[in-house]
């Protein structure tokens, strides 16, 4: 059973650069597409972006010119880096897995909160 | 970029009642790449339904999904106590997703 979990800092000050990692176990992070979606509280999800295990990503227009994605297919993690963030970017952090036919997201992490404030 | 709106914002039902939800798109998508999930507090969105009509692994025959172009819709047959949820389209076009605003089902 492939599970995803998400780790990085809960806080992050105003301007600074947002860090997550993806760790995946129960299965090979190879010849799949990951993806990072958010939710801030009481609200919807918003894809961030997706990165395949080759390192070729896609990334939402509204948030590309502050996103960053890696993958490291040793250690079977992939991560995210959003610069410069503000309030409007606390949120729930979800890492998924999208599945290759359907291209809809099959597994998910339980998500992590990260709040920005000074 | 394609924008799907869904409705309504809070379907109000009873268990064992039917449930009929909307998701309508800004242009039209394909449907193959329609899906649904289901989403309770504190958890992550669950897979219920892609290529708008195909349920996932697991997931009960109650649950079914239609449609096609711009308008689809998720049914929930009859309403079991496990189903109130919030419940979420998306779709995959021109490498990018999209999510609809959800739609919240709640005990009457």
């Amino acid at each position: 059973q492939v599970q995803l979990q998400e780790s990085g800092p809960g806080l992050v000050k105003p301007s600074e650069t947002l860090s997550l990692t993806c760790t995946v176990s129960g299965g090979s992070i190879s010849s799949y597409y990951w993806s990072w979606i958010r939710q801030p509280a009481g609200k919807g999800l918003e894809w961030i972006g997706r990165i395949y295990t080759s390192g070729s990503t896609n990334y939402n227009p509204s948030l590309k010119s502050r996103v960053t994605m890696s993958v490291d297919t040793s250690k079977n993690q992939f991560s995210l880096k959003l610069s410069s963030v503000t309030a409007a970017d606390t949120a729930v952090y979800y890492c998924a897995r999208e599945e290759s036919s359907s291209i809809t997201f099959d597994y998910w992490g339980q998500g992590t909160l990260v709040t920005v404030s000074s | 970029e394609i924008v799907l709106t869904q409705s309504p914002g809070t379907l109000s039902l009873s268990p064992g009642e039917r449930a009929t939800l909307s998701c309508r798109a800004s242009q039209s998508v394909s449907s193959s790449y329609l899906a649904w999930y289901q989403q309770k507090p504190g958890q992550a969105p669950r897979l219920l339904i892609y290529g708008a009509s195909s349920r996932a692994t697991g997931i009960p025959d109650r649950f079914s999904g239609s449609g096609s172009g711009t308008d689809f819709t998720l049914t929930i047959s009859r309403l079991e106590p496990e189903d109130f949820a919030v419940y979420y389209c998306q779709q995959y076009g021109s490498s990018s997703f999209t999510f609809g605003p959800g739609t919240k089902v709640d005990i009457k």
